[in-house]
């Protein structure tokens, strides 16, 4: 079945520091890739995705590219702020409506 | 525009009590999803509306579980005799349609059954 995996957290950073949480998935045929962020009392908001191999999904800063010879994800971004402070989840979507999501990686920002 | 609102934003409960949460997609969107996020299990799918087809409930954890969408627009998740793995937050998204649309979420309900 359609399965992700990220990275186990908490991960806390500096301000300005290198962000990068890895993502790697199980799926047949060619998924639909996603990265959700839960800002502290908000819900999940689509933060950026990718629907082919190769194709690079950005947003905010954040970047991820679809590696289909990896199976991977990973989301990055080079200078984090206080307010990217949330709980990021790497998601699947394969030839359905169906979104397969990781377990979370909360991320804490400090100044 | 508004997006989708769910109610209440939180509900606590007596372990048996029957419970009822609430969805309001973004109008205009045809597809309606109810997710479910627990500790023990993370994020999982429960149930899918589309339009006027008869929905996907495959995620439904047990038969406690009901869901029905009136109009094509508000949705309602039942919950009967709650128990206290029930405990969580429970999502609702929409989309304008199923397939490679962007799945819209709500601030979701927090249910702590006691």
């Amino acid at each position: 079945g359609n399965s992700v995996t990220q990275m186990e957290g908490p991960v806390t950073l500096s301000e300005e520091a290198f962000l990068t949480i890895n993502c790697t998935y199980t799926a047949t045929g060619y998924p639909s890739l996603f990265w959700y962020v839960q800002y502290p009392g908000e819900g999940l908001q689509l933060l950026l995705k990718a629907t082919k191999a190769d194709d690079k999904g950005s947003n905010k800063g954040f970047e991820a590219t679809y590696r289909k010879e990896t199976t991977s994800f990973h989301l990055e971004k080079g200078s984090v702020q206080v307010s990217d402070s949330a709980v990021y989840f790497c998601a699947l979507r394969r030839n359905d409506y169906k979104l397969s999501f990781g377990a979370g990686t909360t991320v804490t920002v400090r100044a | 525009g508004a997006g989708v609102s769910q109610s209440p934003s939180n509900k606590v409960t007596e372990k048996g009590k029957d419970v009822e949460l609430r969805c309001d997609p973004i109008s205009g969107h045809t597809a309606l999803y109810w997710y479910r996020q627990s500790l023990g299990q993370g994020l999982e799918f429960l149930i899918y509306f589309q339009g006027n087809s008869a929905p996907d409930k495959s995620g439904l954890p047990s038969d406690r579980f009901s869901a029905e969408r009136t109009g094509g627009s508000v949705s309602t998740l039942t919950i009967q005799r709650t128990q206290q793995e029930d405990s969580a937050v429970y999502l609702c998204a929409s989309s304008t349609r199923t397939g490679e649309e962007t799945q819209y979420f709500g601030p979701g309900t927090r249910l702590l059954v006691l």
